[in-house]
C-alpha cells in the first residue's frame, strides 16, 4: 500500500525546536523529491521547502530560511523536517508531500499531517 | 514571487457547474495544479499540469489555463464536492512553490 505516515502531535514552548518525521512505504522512496507544506488553523496551505531524492540538496521558502532543516534517511524511507526558534504563529498542521514526477511540484501523495502547537 | 488570487468562496446548486478561478500574472505560461481539501483531511490532487486528471478523479473535474487566469471546472456538482480548493504552481526561478489562498466551494 502506497502511503506516508507522519509522527504524532507535538506541543512545544516558544523558542524550542520540533522535528517531524514522515515514513514512506509501498514505493521506491529514493526516487522522489519530497516537500513540506503547513497549514495554520483556519488558513490556507503554505509551502515550507523541498529536499531532493538523494538528500544532498534542499531549498526553503524564504520566510523559513535559517530556522528549518530538511533531511532524509533512505535506509528507513523517512524524511524529516526540523523547525527551530518556534513562535506561536508556527502553530499549524505540517504535511509531507511527495512530488509525483508528472510535472514539477505535483503533490500526488500526502502524509496525514502532524499538528504542532506552540504555546507557553 | 508570483501571487495567486482565488475567490474566497463559490456557491453552486447540486447538478450545476462550478468554476473556480486562480489569477496570476501570465499564469498561462505556468503549469497549474489543483487540490481538494475536505475538513480534517490532507489535500488531494484533482488536476495537474493545467488540465490532466489523476486516475480515480471523476471526469466531472477539468482544468484550463490561459493568459492571467487558470480555472478549475466541476460539472454536475455533488454534495460530496463541498471542500476547499487550492491552485498551485512551481517557480523555476528560485525553485519554490506558490499556493493560491484557497476557495471554499459551497453546495447549496
Amino acid at each position: 500500500q502506497v502511503q506516508m505516515v507522519q509522527s504524532g502531535a507535538e506541543v512545544k514552548k516558544p523558542g524550542a525546536s520540533v522535528k517531524v518525521s514522515c515514513t514512506a512505504s509501498g514505493y521506491t522512496f529514493s526516487n522522489y523529491y519530497m516537500h513540506w507544506v503547513r497549514q495554520a488553523p483556519g488558513q490556507g496551505l503554505e509551502w515550507v521547502g523541498i529536499i531532493n531524492p538523494s538528500g544532498t540538496r534542499t531549498n526553503y521558502a524564504q520566510k523559513f530560511e535559517g530556522r528549518v532543516t530538511m533531511t532524509r534517511d533512505t535506509s528507513t524511507s523517512t524524511v524529516y523536517m526540523e523547525l527551530s526558534k518556534l513562535r506561536s504563529d508556527d502553530t499549524a498542521v505540517y504535511y509531507c508531500a511527495r512530488e509525483g514526477g508528472r510535472a514539477r511540484a505535483v503533490f500526488d501523495l500526502w502524509g496525514q499531517g502532524t499538528p504542532v502547537t506552540v504555546s507557553s | 514571487s508570483q501571487v495567486l488570487t482565488q475567490p474566497p468562496s463559490v456557491s453552486v446548486a447540486p447538478g450545476q457547474t462550478a468554476r473556480i478561478s486562480c489569477g496570476g500574472h501570465k499564469i498561462g505560461s505556468e503549469s497549474v495544479h489543483w487540490y481538494q481539501q475536505k475538513p480534517g483531511q490532507a489535500p488531494m490532487l484533482v488536476i495537474y499540469d493545467d488540465d490532466d486528471r489523476p486516475s480515480g478523479v471523476p471526469e466531472r473535474f477539468s482544468g484550463s489555463n490561459s493568459g492571467n487566469t487558470a480555472t478549475l471546472t466541476i460539472s454536475g456538482v455533488e454534495a460530496g464536492d463541498e471542500a476547499d480548493y487550492y491552485c498551485q504552481i512551481w517557480h523555476t526561478v528560485g525553485d519554490h512553490v506558490s499556493f493560491g489562498g484557497g476557495t471554499k466551494l459551497n453546495v447549496l
